[in-house]
């Protein structure tokens, strides 16, 4: 069974504070996403990475996949009350659809 | 954009009896659908994996037998929790393969549902 595991477990920052959240593997992937939760919902791909060193960004969004490809960063810049929720990282392989997901790291925003 | 649409999205059962759960891709097919539970401030774990016209596929420690999973459509898949009990209250999700997703890089991107949430009294 292929880990995913995620730090921190839960954040609680101030309302412009920037903040990272990691995503560890001992395994290498082919391709890795992350996806928002909110309560009661299903989760909401953000973005998907798929080259090793590869950045992109989402507005205040940077996300970074490992040169190895077998970790992530997600990355927030002047965080807002809106990005509150759980942030997950699930990975997959060539030829195979199913999705490992991370062990999640619960956002909260104070504003 | 591709859409997945889960019902019930809430269910209320009694102990012991059967409740079945929906996932329809609304605006594309799709060939398979994957099944997960989520336990309160808890992540995703895949529980089978639905293809049309064929069994599904359960992960390990998943009871088919408990966890009926028919995917007679290239639509739908249904989940049925048999002879439910107060430990099988979870949110349950869906997500199916087949659709297009804005921004994706070609890798496997698969639709979510809003989740389906099972209580067992």
């Amino acid at each position: 069974t292929q880990l995913l595991e995620q730090s921190p477990q839960f954040l609680s920052i101030q309302e412009g504070e920037n903040l990272t959240v990691y995503c560890n593997s001992s395994s290498v992937f082919s391709s890795l996403q992350w996806y928002r939760q909110e309560p009661g919902e299903g989760p909401v791909l953000l973005v998907t990475v798929v080259t090793g060193g590869e950045v992109k960004k989402l507005k205040r969004l940077t996300f970074q996949f490992g040169d190895a490809r077998k970790d992530s960063s997600l990355h927030i810049t002047a965080a807002q009350p809106g990005d509150t929720g759980l942030y997950l990282c699930a990975a997959s392989n060539f030829g195979n659809e199913k999705l490992t997901f991370g062990t999640g790291t619960r956002l909260t925003i104070i504003p | 954009g591709a859409v997945v649409s889960q019902h019930p999205s809430r269910v209320i059962c009694k102990s012991g009896t059967s409740v079945k759960i929906e996932c329809r891709s609304l605006d594309f097919q799709a060939t398979t659908m994957f099944w997960y539970r989520q336990f309160p401030k808890q992540s995703l774990m895949l529980m089978a994996t639905s293809n049309e016209g064929s069994k599904a596929t359960y992960e390990q420690g998943v009871e088919k037998d408990k966890f009926l999973i028919n995917h007679a459509s290239l639509t739908l898949s249904t989940l049925t929790v048999t002879s439910a009990h107060p430990e099988d209250s979870s949110f349950y999700i869906c997500s199916a393969s087949g659709g297009r997703a804005a921004g994706n890089s070609g890798a496997n991107v698969l639709t979510f549902g809003a989740g389906s949430r099972l209580t067992v009294l």
